[in-house]
């Protein structure tokens, strides 16, 4: 069964240092998204991607977060420099969602194993 | 946006059946409704999601009424292997289409045996 690739899976890092995180989305998969999970709370959208175009980084903290996806396959979020209130799993879903398919498709996203990311 | 609002916490044992209730008062018209699944240290996975009435798969069933405004996820026969954290998502359209979903915190299922 195809997955969604993350890479790191763990990362520590000072803070104001850069950190990056990569995602490779299931192939096939036009939209891609990456959210940030604080302990104890559900998943917060960051940015979301439609092939290599952002159609929603609203909840971005563009001051210090970016986000790519230059071929519109894999993805970068890159942080720098972190804060110690940065520190959270990173996950990165994808799905087949587009503006010409049905819209229920895009509720069905598929997520990887995410990036642990601690700022000390 | 719709909001949604599901339990903190449930507990249960193993073999009984499940039903985790979830309202959206504010659900629009176009909206769906979504539950993932969520084990520690990974990503949320997609269960379930329907429009009206009743759907079931092979993992749940979920039960929507007419006005729409609540939704319940029903479990069969849970295992220790269902204690996770469950969310009840109600999709929203504000980007010209493109869906957005919003995450709460969702319920916390432990599974005793």
């Amino acid at each position: 069964e195809a997955e969604v690739a993350q890479s790191p899976r763990y990362k520590i890092t000072e803070k104001s240092q850069a950190v990056a995180f990569w995602c490779d989305p299931i192939s096939g998969h036009a939209t891609l998204y990456w959210y940030r999970q604080i302990l104890g709370q559900g998943p917060e959208l960051l940015v979301q991607f439609q092939d290599e175009s952002v159609v929603d980084d609203s909840q971005l903290p563009k001051d210090r977060f970016s986000a790519e996806r230059l071929k519109g396959v894999d993805s970068t979020l890159k942080i720098q420099p972190a804060e110690l209130g940065d520190s959270a799993m990173y996950l990165c879903a994808s799905s087949l969602a587009a503006k010409d398919r049905p819209p229920e498709r895009s509720y069905e996203q598929y997520f990887g194993p995410g990036t642990r990311l601690t700022v000390t | 946006l719709a909001k949604t609002t599901q339990p903190i916490s449930m507990d249960s044992y193993e073999g009984q059946e499940v039903n985790i209730t979830c309202s959206h008062n504010n659900i629009a018209t176009n909206d769906y409704i979504t539950w993932y699944q969520q084990f520690p240290s990974q990503g949320p996975r997609f269960i379930i999601q329907g429009y009206k009435t009743k759907v079931t798969n092979e993992v749940a069933s979920l039960f929507i009424p007419a006005d729409r405004k609540s939704s319940t996820l029903s479990l069969p026969r849970v295992s220790l292997s269902d204690t996770a954290v469950y969310y009840c998502l109600v999709g929203d359209t504000p980007y010209g289409g493109y869906n957005k979903l919003i995450f709460g915190a969702g319920t916390r299922l432990a599974v005793h045996p």
